[in-house]
């Protein structure tokens, strides 16, 4: 059965305390893995497309990375403004959602 | 990027009435159109999926005739919540996919908050 996993499921931070979000997948047939973004009360913003082990993408603060079996979102020196929950989902020929991880970063 | 925007965004029905949600692309042609319904905390529940021209397609469990989806243009999608309850009370939110950038990307919309009185 596909499954995609996030952890943890919350993470709180000191700003400026580096850190990484997993998103594990058990899926076949794999043809992306995206992040996004969602604030409370609003819809997820994209992030992030990866298509093949070993790529990486990187915007700002936030690094992804993919693996064949996992995703990771890398946070440097984040500041309060990252809070957020973070969303992964797989594309197979349907599209999972982990369950996010909440992002909680403090002054 | 690629902007969808859906329209409510917070809407209060009484109990019995039906409710209609609007989903725009607004820079791209959506050749598929996704429904999530997401609860307090929780990840986003796919409700069903719609290509222009045809009829949706319904996850296992949600009701067909209480959400009414359709897919009229590449850049409108509507979701019609018939007879609605407090328990149809969510968050709503559209997601679009088509040819700007790579087709498997999907973009968002802002969400709809339904509260159902």
């Amino acid at each position: 059965e596909d499954q995609v996993t996030q952890s943890p499921e919350a993470l709180r931070l000191q700003e400026g305390e580096s850190s990484s979000l997993n998103c594990s997948y058990t899926v076949s047939g794999l043809r992306g893995l995206f992040w996004y973004r969602q604030d409370p009360g609003k819809g997820p913003e994209f992030l992030f497309t990866l298509y093949s082990a070993g790529e990486e993408k990187e915007k700002e603060r936030l690094k992804a990375t993919l693996t064949k079996k996992e995703s990771f979102l890398h946070i440097t020196a984040p500041k309060p403004e990252d809070s957020a929950t973070y969303l992964c989902a797989v594309m197979t020929n349907q599209f999972y959602f982990g369950t996010g991880t909440s992002l909680t970063v403090i002054p | 990027g690629a902007v969808v925007s859906q329209h409510p965004s917070r809407v209060i029905c009484k109990s019995g009435t039906s409710v209609k949600i609007e989903c725009r692309s607004l820079d791209f042609q959506a050749t598929t159109m996704f429904w999530y319904r997401q609860f307090p905390k929780k990840s986003l529940m796919l409700m069903a999926t719609s290509n222009e021209g045809s009829k949706a397609t319904y996850e296992q469990g949600v009701e067909k005739d209480k959400f009414l989806i359709n897919h009229a243009s590449l850049t409108l999608s509507t979701l019609t919540v018939t007879s609605a309850h407090p328990e149809d009370s969510s968050f709503y939110i559209c997601s679009a996919r088509g040819r700007a950038g790579n087709s498997y990307e999907q973009y968002f919309g802002p969400g709809t908050r339904l509260t159902v009185t």
